[in-house]
């Protein structure tokens, strides 16, 4: 098991471009979500997706989309990026997608720098 | 909402030394607490959980304790190695407020060990 995958790992983009980040787990998990980490916030809730054919906003959603391919893929894209998107993104899966006990399996994460 | 409180490093310790690392929460309802670690360079992994209160969570020698009296979830070791510096983010689950199906993070706590 590969677990969760994330595609690219590092990322320079200029302001205005768009790209997608890339999300793929093989646990067969119901949940996906996207995190954005800081440096001082902690990690923040993007979009998250309860199961396949549903998506949510998070705490974060602004300048940002998603699109929950199938159970196993789960993309954020960035439409026309911003330096204020330069960020480490991270992937996290979970198996129910229901109550608040279920753990969290992460990604190792897309660093994205917008110059 | 729901938020979590966690003591700022970083925190410098010598092999075999005690470690806490204070937690405190706020949430509506009734959460799930979580330690999860990160290592350098790599996403975040579950080091351990407590579902409801007085539930004591362990791992790889680290405890936590869920305290609903004075909301809090510390995490301790009793000697500390080199291998365990990394950062560390207590974290919680709620969704008796119809939030969002995320984890709510500390802003993390970066733990060196000294040989």
């Amino acid at each position: 098991n590969a677990g969760v995958t994330q595609t690219p790992k590092f990322q320079v983009l200029k302001t205005g471009q768009s790209m997608t980040l890339q999300c793929a787990q093989d646990m067969n998990h119901n949940s996906m979500y996207w995190y954005r980490q800081d440096p001082g916030m902690g990690l923040r809730l993007i979009y998250y997706s309860a199961s396949e054919g549903t998506t949510d906003k998070g705490e974060v959603p602004n300048g940002y989309n998603v699109s929950r391919l199938n159970k196993r893929e789960f993309s954020l894209r960035l439409e026309s990026a911003a330096p204020s998107q330069t960020s480490v993104y991270f992937c996290a899966s979970s198996p129910l997608g229901q109550g608040a006990a279920d753990t969290q399996y992460f990604g190792p994460g897309t660093r994205l720098t917008v110059l | 909402g729901n938020s979590v409180t966690q003591m700022e490093g970083p925190v410098t310790l010598s092999e075999e030394a005690f470690l806490t690392i204070n937690c405190t929460y706020t949430a509506t309802g009734y959460p799930s607490l979580f330690w999860y670690v990160q290592y350098p360079g790599e996403g975040l992994q579950l080091l351990l959980k407590a579902t409801k209160a007085d539930d004591k969570g362990s791992n790889k020698g680290f405890e936590a304790t869920y305290r609903k009296e004075t909301t809090s979830f510390h995490l301790e070791k009793g000697s500390v190695q080199v291998s365990d510096s990394a950062v560390y983010f207590c974290a919680l689950s709620d969704l008796s407020g119809g939030g969002a199906d995320g984890l709510t993070f500390g802003k993390g706590t970066h733990l060196i060990i000294q040989p």
